[in-house]
């Protein structure tokens, strides 16, 4: 079946550093894709989007690119906070949202 | 502006009951997607309803069903409870059933089966 994969199961940085997660998903007909950052207790937030006619976009200090040649997805966080500290999901969207199993983001001070 | 809230937070109940869960949507909201998080994994897609009726649902059996009022609010029912239904279940909503419409999530119920 169709399905949306993360190559790293825990990301650790220092402080100030740049973090990158990483992304596959394979199904092709999938033309919306978004990042989410879940908190302990919480439910997923919303962090960036981008539709599949776009390669690149940015927010305040992420970027998400999208490489539809290799399926590939990304979510770049520029000098990263102990606030940065989640699981963090990426979603496809065909017909429906599908979740990626996550990655988690440990931070250092 | 209230987001997503969603009732109860926190649920115990024993195999074979039945459980009901409700959500409010972000004002402005006519949409409500339902998701299943088991611990460790991504949330999974139960159904959405849009208009009171349900527009699409992913791989749950028949035991999850699901209703949605004129003011937009949604109830998720779970029969016959399982030991493997325990989970976080997740409200979402947005504008829209549209393909590109954002989800905003509630911070979910937790649903511990004894």
């Amino acid at each position: 079946g169709e399905s949306v994969g993360l190559h790293l199961p825990t990301l650790s940085v220092q402080e100030g550093d740049n973090s990158i997660i990483n992304c596959a998903y394979s199904n092709s007909a999938s033309d919306y894709f978004i990042w989410y950052k879940q908190e302990s207790g919480k439910g997923p937030q919303f962090i960036i989007d981008i539709r599949s006619n776009m390669d690149k976009r940015q927010g305040q200090r992420v970027t998400v690119l999208l490489n539809k040649t290799v399926k590939h997805l990304s979510l770049q966080i520029a000098a990263t906070q102990p606030g940065d500290s989640a699981v963090y999901f990426c979603a496809e969207k065909a017909s429906t949202l599908t979740f990626g199993k996550g990655t988690m983001l440990l931070v250092s001070p | 502006d209230a987001g997503v809230t969603q009732s109860p937070t926190h649920l115990i109940k024993t195999r074979g009951q039945q459980v009901t869960l409700r959500c409010s949507p972000k004002s402005g909201h006519d949409t409500v997607s339902w998701y299943q998080q088991a611990l460790g994994q991504g949330p999974q897609f139960i159904f959405q309803y849009y208009e009171e009726e349900e527009r699409q649902r992913g791989n749950f059996p028949d035991r999850f069903s699901g209703h949605q009022f004129p003011n937009y609010s949604s109830e998720l029912n779970v029969n016959a409870l399982l030991l493997g239904d325990s989970a976080l279940y997740l409200c979402a909503s947005s504008r829209g059933s549209g393909a590109n419409e954002k989800l905003f999530f509630g911070s979910g119920t937790q649903l511990s089966v004894l």
